[in-house]
């Protein structure tokens, strides 16, 4: 596709329930980079691949939350045991190369714990 | 630690006005600074880069300035339109580490008709 693709676009779930959220970056893009927004916390970084470098998971806020990304392409964010602290907009970036190029966006994925 | 900063928070002009969109960063150590667009709802459109050796870009009515030694960036609208009416993030990606954005908190702006 031309953009960023995240799926799905809204997610409810239950509070304790895994969740998973998947990224498709542009084509030929090698850093894939996902953020969070909450209400009133702007935007904030959670974890950030590189090629096969390992990721930088600098911006992950508890164990709970993890992330892949299978054949330098697709990206899965994975948050266990839902609370409802993690109810945001998960918004998923990437670029053509790691550092000091455009950052295109997706959709988002807006997550729901109740 | 780098922390970004948008002044005003909440914008309301009417249409047809000029308006300045505000945003300073405490570290000038950066690869660049990205102005993004984001409507209700929906992801973020970058509207402008500009590398750390620039002093602006312009695209169409759209105008973003950069004073790295200041740490201080401004996008300028011309003639506003209420399609404008979004909130405008400004991010600054930081040396040494990678493509990773810190993002200031916004200012959504109204343009009413």
């Amino acid at each position: 596709g031309a953009g960023v693709s995240q799926s799905p676009s809204n997610k409810v779930t239950e509070k304790g329930k895994d969740v998973e959220l998947r990224c498709d970056p542009i084509s030929g893009h090698t850093a894939l980079y996902w953020y969070r927004q909450s209400l009133g916390q702007g935007l904030e970084f959670l974890i950030y691949f590189q090629g096969n470098s390992a990721p930088d998971k600098s911006g992950l806020p508890s164990d709970r939350f993890s992330a892949e990304r299978t054949g330098g392409s697709v990206s899965t964010l994975t948050i266990q045991r839902t609370q409802q602290e993690d109810s945001a907009v998960y918004l998923c970036a990437s670029s053509l190369a790691s550092a000091n190029t455009e950052a295109f966006f997706g959709q988002g994925t807006r997550l729901t714990v109740v | 630690k780098q922390e970004v900063t948008q002044i005003p928070a909440a914008l309301s002009v009417p249409e047809g006005e000029n308006l300045v969109l505000n945003c300073s960063f405490t570290d000038s150590a950066i690869y660049n600074l990205q102005w993004f667009r984001q409507d209700p709802g929906k992801g973020l459109t970058s509207l402008l880069l500009i590398q750390s050796s620039q002093r602006e870009q312009t695209s169409g009515r759209l105008n973003a300035s950069l004073d790295k030694s200041s740490g201080r960036s401004t996008l300028y609208i011309a003639a506003s339109q209420p399609g404008d009416s979004a909130t405008y993030l400004c991010a600054v990606n930081i040396y040494n580490q990678g493509g990773k954005l810190i993002f200031g908190q916004g200012t959504e702006l109204s343009v009413k008709p």
